[in-house]
């Protein structure tokens, strides 16, 4: 079965500072790997995706994410926050060798970016 | 503009009373799925179809229903609606059966049920 840990559910950073949003996993193949954002009263949406290729992975809006295949882990980072990056932010995972199991999500980390 | 849309967006009603939450995609995707968000437990999938005509249970599938008659529409049937099905609700779509394509989202649903 496959699993996704965010291990924090609240991360706070100042203005200008990195931040990182931790994501493990758990598939018994090769992962898809993905970070949604959810903004208050909207759907999530998509920020960036892991398939293949290259580790480190860039997205929308700056943000960008490591693959690390011995850690299972899929960070989310971006290196100088912006208070308009305060969100829920959603880690998922497919595993690409499992036929047409579902996407399944994170409980998700709240980011909150103080001025 | 592409987009999923859900309706209504809010909804308050009472235990037992049937009612249908609509979701209609415009970009020809062939993947459709139902999500349940509640506090600390992140998104659970409901439903989900990878075609017309073919729906398959997701991790909660008690006490809905859904059905996939056209590619666009999915809607969401709560036949005798309870209490704990107080959540909000999120319908998204994908090509490529959602393998390796990222999902897009409806703006959601809010439903009470007293």
């Amino acid at each position: 079965a496959q699993s996704v840990a965010q291990p924090e559910d609240q991360v706070n950073v100042a203005e200008g500072n990195p931040l990182t949003v931790k994501c493990t996993y758990s598939v018994s193949g090769n992962p898809y790997l993905f970070w949604y954002v959810q903004y208050p009263n909207r759907g999530l949406q998509f920020l960036l995706k892991y398939i293949t290729g290259d580790n480190l992975v860039k997205g929308s809006y700056g943000f960008e994410a490591e693959f690390n295949k011995s850690q299972t882990s899929f960070h989310l980072k971006k290196p100088s926050a912006l208070v308009s990056d305060s969100a829920l932010y959603f880690c998922a995972v497919r595993d690409w060798n499992s036929g047409n199991t579902p996407l399944v999500f994170g409980k998700g980390t709240r980011l909150s970016v103080i001025a | 503009e592409a987009q999923v849309t859900q309706n209504p967006r809010y909804l308050i009603t009472v235990t037992g009373k049937k009612l249908t939450v609509t979701c209609s995609q415009n970009m020809n995707h062939e993947y459709m799925s139902w999500y349940r968000q509640d506090p600390g437990l992140g998104l659970r999938q409901i439903y989900y179809s990878m075609n017309v005509e073919v729906t398959d249970k997701g991790d909660v599938p008690e006490g809905y229903k859904v059905s996939r008659k056209e590619k666009r529409n999915f809607p969401l049937i709560l036949e005798s609606p309870s209490p704990n099905q107080t959540s909000l609700y999120f319908c998204a779509s994908s090509p490529v059966g959602g393998a390796g394509g990222p999902q897009h989202f409806g703006d959601g649903t809010r439903l009470s049920i007293l």
